[in-house]
This record gives structure tokens, sequence and C-alpha cells, in this order.
């Protein structure tokens, strides 16, 4: 069974920039969340989809935001970026809320 | 104070030793309770939840679940070098949806 995949593995972006990172649950799983993984923060909740709809959102700035589709696959998306905002992002699925399953992560870099 | 506390270590252990990982929180109304490991450089991976008061054993983990502590463990016997991870104590408060909160991890070193 395939497991949570996360595109691109790793990113390079320049301060100002967007970037655009994707999840695919696992087939099944409805549940996407996102987090942010930095050695300061640790790990900290961005938002959560469950078909379709944000169910749940953390405590960042508007320039985060994600989207799910009918196929629960999911994006989420930062513009502006700022140095701040390296980081690896990770997605995470879930089929009843028992047993959170992540995927490798996207490493962002913004210089 | 933060939501999910844990001791950042590194907990030191002899191989075949008993390591022992505390985590707290803060919202008594937190209802599931999970632990990650994490070797570096790789993503979280689940290796038990918990739900109830009491003791949940799986393999050579057990964790431990008070809530009227608010307090939530995790015992690993007969650890080995391959256990040297940081381990995240992550739960989840609302009703409503699947958002985590997670400690900032106890790192773990198994000494052969």
């Amino acid at each position: 069974k395939a497991g949570v995949t996360q595109t691109p593995r790793y990113l390079i972006k320049t301060r100002g920039q967007q970037v655009t990172l994707s999840c695919s649950p696992i087939s099944g799983h409805r549940s996407v969340s996102w987090y942010q993984q930095t050695p300061g923060q640790g790990l900290q909740f961005l938002f959560e989809y469950f078909s379709e709809t944000q169910r749940n959102k953390g405590n960042f700035p508007g320039r985060f935001s994600g989207r799910q589709f009918s196929n629960s696959r999911s994006e989420m998306n930062v513009s502006t970026l700022e140095l701040g905002d390296s980081a690896l992002y990770l997605c995470a699925s879930s089929l009843d809320a028992d047993g959170y399953t992540f995927g490798s992560g996207t490493r962002l870099t913004v210089v | 104070q933060k939501e999910v506390e844990q001791n950042s270590g590194p907990l030191s252990v002899p191989e075949g030793a008993i390591a022992s990982l505390n985590c707290t929180y803060s919202d008594r109304g937190s209802q599931s309770f999970f632990w990650y490991r994490q070797y570096s450089g790789k993503s979280p991976e689940l290796i038990m939840s918990i739900y109830s008061n009491g003791d949940k054993e799986d393999g050579r983990f057990t964790a431990q679940l008070n809530k009227a502590s608010q307090y939530v463990s995790l015992l690993i016997r007969d650890s080995q070098p391959s256990d040297s991870a940081t381990y995240l104590c992550a739960v989840k408060a609302s009703a409503a949806g699947n958002k985590l909160t997670f400690g900032g991890g106890t790192r773990v070193l198994v000494k052969p």
C-alpha cells in the first residue's frame, strides 16, 4: 500500500517568491493535515482538510494557504516567501483520526 | 506554558535497559495521544496511540496515560541502538478535526 507522497522533496526559493507543495494521501484517507517543522519551533500545525473543506487552521499568517481536491490530494501554497519560512513541510493523512501517517516531507530553503 | 511539554534530553540509556519518556499536556479536553519516533533527517513515524487511562503495550513499547494528572508516558523495554531517535508526544485536543499539538521531542541515545 502506497504511503503519503509529497512532492517535491527539496526546493530552493528566493525571498518574495511563492511556492506550491503537493501531497497525495494514502488511498481512502480523506483527512490531510499540513505541519511545519523547524529546529526552533518544532512541529507546528498549519491546517487540515477533510472532503475538500478546511476543518482546522493553525496560527500562521495568511500567506500560508491550502486546498484539497476531490481525490483528496492536497496542495499548500506560501506566497511572498520570507527567510523564516525555511523549514521541513510535512503532510499527514488519516482515515478516522486514529493514526496519522506522515509523508517524507518537502524541505524548503528560502534564500 | 507550552501546551505539550517534553524533556528535550538527550536521554542516554544502555543497550537492553528501559527508556522512560514523559509528556505533560495542558488541555484537559484532550482525547487522543500519540507517540511518534523521528530519526534524524526523516519524517515522524507513529509508534503508539492511546485514548484511555492506563497502559497499552505493543511489542517493546508501553504507553501510559493518566488524564487526571494530564500525563502520558512511553516506556521502551530492551532498548536497542536502533531506538536512538527523537520521540515526539502529540495530543489531539479538539473533538472536531485532526489537529495534533506536538511536544518538542525527547532525544534518546541508546549506547551499546
